[in-house]
Parts: C-alpha cells; sequence; structure tokens
C-alpha cells in the first residue's frame, strides 16, 4: 500500500524530443505528488509538485499529468536537453514521502 | 550555510564498528527525514521526525539502527554493530511545512563498511 510504482527504469531520448516518466500508487491517502531531480554524487532536489484536486500543472518545459481515478501521475519532459541528463523520482505523501525508484535519463544530442 | 548540512560526507569503517552520521537541517525546518540510497538504488525511507519525536520509525532496518533529534535541530542517526550490507549513501533532508513533500535535500554521507 505504501509502494510508489515507477517506469522505465531507464529512458534515452534524442535533443529536442518529450521525456514521459510514469509513475502509480496504492494508497489513496496520498495527497501530495512531488518530482526529483538528481545528478550524480547531489541529493535529490524538488522539481515540481501537483496535489490531488488538479490534473496538470506545467512549470517551464516540465509538466505533470495527474489521473486521480487511475491513482497515476506522470511526468513530461518537453524540448529535452543535454543537461537534463539526470535520475528522476516521483513521490507520495501524506506524512512520510515514499519514493519511486527512480529513473535515469539520457539526453543524446 | 543556508542548505542541509550532513557530516562525514565520507565514512570507511570496518565491520562491527559503530558509526554516527550527524544531519544539520535548514533553520526552522519542522520536519527531518533519512534515507538511505544503495548505489544506483532508489530512495528508502529510514525514520522521519516532527520537531523532536518520530511518528515513524518503519523504516529503520533492524535494531542497530537508530536516531535521535535534539531542540528541533540537528539529528544523529547511529549505526551499531555496522555490517557491510549497510553501505550505502545516507540521505538526510528537512521541510518547512509538516505533512508535505516539500524536501530539502543535503549531499548525504557515504558509508563504506570493510
Amino acid at each position: 500500500q505504501q509502494q510508489v510504482k515507477q517506469s522505465p527504469q531507464s529512458l534515452i531520448v534524442q535533443k529536442g524530443g518529450i521525456s514521459i516518466i510514469n509513475c502509480a500508487y496504492e494508497n489513496t491517502a496520498f495527497d501530495y505528488f512531488p518530482w526529483y531531480q538528481q545528478f550524480p554524487g547531489k541529493g535529490p532536489a524538488l522539481l515540481i509538485a501537483i496535489r490531488p484536486d488538479v490534473s496538470e500543472k506545467k512549470e517551464g518545459r516540465f509538466t505533470i499529468s495527474f489521473n486521480k481515478s487511475a491513482k497515476q501521475f506522470s511526468l513530461h519532459i518537453m524540448d529535452s536537453q543535454p543537461g537534463d541528463s539526470a535520475t528522476y523520482f516521483c513521490a507520495a505523501s501524506y506524512d512520510k514521502v515514499i519514493f519511486g525508484p527512480g529513473t535515469s535519463l539520457s539526453v543524446i544530442p | 550555510g543556508a542548505g542541509v548540512s550532513q557530516s562525514p560526507s565520507n565514512k570507511v569503517t570496518e565491520k562491527g564498528k559503530d558509526v554516527e552520521l550527524r544531519c544539520d537541517p535548514i533553520s526552522g525546518h519542522t520536519a527531518l527525514y533519512w534515507y538511505r540510497q544503495s548505489l544506483g538504488q532508489g530512495l528508502e525511507f529510514l525514520i522521519y521526525f516532527q520537531g523532536n519525536s518520530a511518528p515513524d520509525k518503519s523504516g529503520l532496518p533492524s535494531d542497530r539502527f537508530s536516531a535521535e533529534r535534539t531542540g528541533g535541530s540537528v539529528s544523529t542517526l547511529t549505526i551499531q554493530r555496522t555490517q557491510q550490507e549497510d553501505s550505502a549513501v545516507y540521505l538526510c533532508a528537512s521541510s518547512p511545512h509538516p505533512n508535505t513533500g516539500e524536501l530539502f535535500f543535503g549531499e548525504g554521507s557515504r558509508l563504506t563498511v570493510l
């Protein structure tokens, strides 16, 4: 019930393309769904987040789509750049924060 | 500093020794979290604090692991009788708001148990 599933495990996208990462959860008590970006040797950093009363949130090239009935949410990175190459974690929280297993994104020129 | 500070950044120890990892959260942040990240893996929840109390210790892997927080600020994660499988990066995060997923992470303490 506490698990957050994430796919794909790794993703290779050409520069300028769209990167899509999907997550799913079971526990309906979760009420905050953040995405974190982690570069090697660094701690994760909050990228964008959404609450379940909203179906979509966009910040620059990053968009979260949220489907409450399906208990799924996804991150879309538009116009992907080599600097976006990192590991991305979805998460869900109500008191503690539970992370998905991560997606390693490589954006190739 | 303005961010979450963790020390030591690297620790190499022998199997069976005790280690202490320290976390200095952002000033004023009431919530503090510990996670463990093994090489190339995700973030495994260990424990979180609201103020000085720990409402959820369910993630601690065994009774060799313990954590405390004093003065609503600094936290220490202690691992007794370390084992090789304890080798990982231990990440600390703090949050300005309780019950949100808005976490600010430190850069972690890399523990290697020989």
